[in-house]
């Protein structure tokens, strides 16, 4: 099975970077997600890694770590849109399932 | 291009109702469709998984059920709805066909059962 572990929540200053971190335990691993969820809305996705190293899309970065079993999203210079959930979900070799964390709630203050 | 369509967008239903949720995908062939719930607050929690017609995976015992009567369709369903069944429905569908294997999420149901 599966166990995908994120902090709950996390505060953070407009223009500022954070990095939210995610650990996983998989017994067959093909590649971690990266979702944001703002209130009451769908997920979007976000990135995706497969393959050890950094991944990066604009203010925003994805790292992988395949023996750690652990990734982390870097988001750069922080806006206040950027409040919202971010979940991280990891896809299962065998079964081709997609997993989800419990998420992390990010609040950016100005 | 691929788009997802789920609805309804509310819904409000007592205890002990029927339910049937709905969901489509177009523009792709045999995708890999997922209900997902997720409770408020808190994270997504895979419901059921399908990879083909008629194929489902149910991953947590429950009252609820699925159906995918088309390639392109896939159904939520409870007969009797329990006030726990409250919360926000989401329904994806993923393809290897692209070359990404990202999940793309339909506008979500959010239940409330009184």
């Amino acid at each position: 099975g599966q166990n995908i572990d994120q902090p709950t929540e996390m505060t953070a200053t407009e223009g500022a970077i954070v990095q939210i971190n995610c650990t996983y335990q998989t017994s067959g691993f093909n590649g971690l997600f990266w979702y944001q969820q703002h209130a009451g809305e769908a997920p979007t996705f976000l990135s995706y890694n497969v393959l050890d190293g950094l991944e990066e899309k604009g203010r925003f970065s994805s790292f992988l770590s395949r023996s750690k079993g652990y990734s982390y999203l870097l988001l750069k210079e922080l806006q206040m849109k950027d409040s919202a959930s971010y979940l991280c979900a990891v896809r299962d070799v065998n079964t081709d399932k997609l997993i989800f964390g419990t998420g992390t709630r990010l609040q950016v203050f100005p | 291009s691929q788009t997802i369509h789920q609805w309804p967008a509310t819904l409000v239903q007592p205890v002990g109702s029927p339910l049937s949720l709905e969901c489509t995908v177009e523009g792709t062939s045999n995708p890999n469709l997922y209900w997902y719930r997720q409770a408020a607050g808190r994270g997504l929690q895979l419901l059921f998984y399908s990879v083909g017609i008629g194929q489902i995976s149910s991953e947590v015992p429950q009252n609820l059920s699925a159906s995918r009567p088309q390639d392109r369709q896939f159904i939520l369903s409870s007969k009797k709805l329990l006030l726990s069944d409250s919360g926000f429905y989401l329904c994806a569908w993923s393809t290897l066909l692209t070359g990404n294997t990202e999940a793309f999420f339909g506008q979500g149901t959010r239940l409330t059962v009184v």
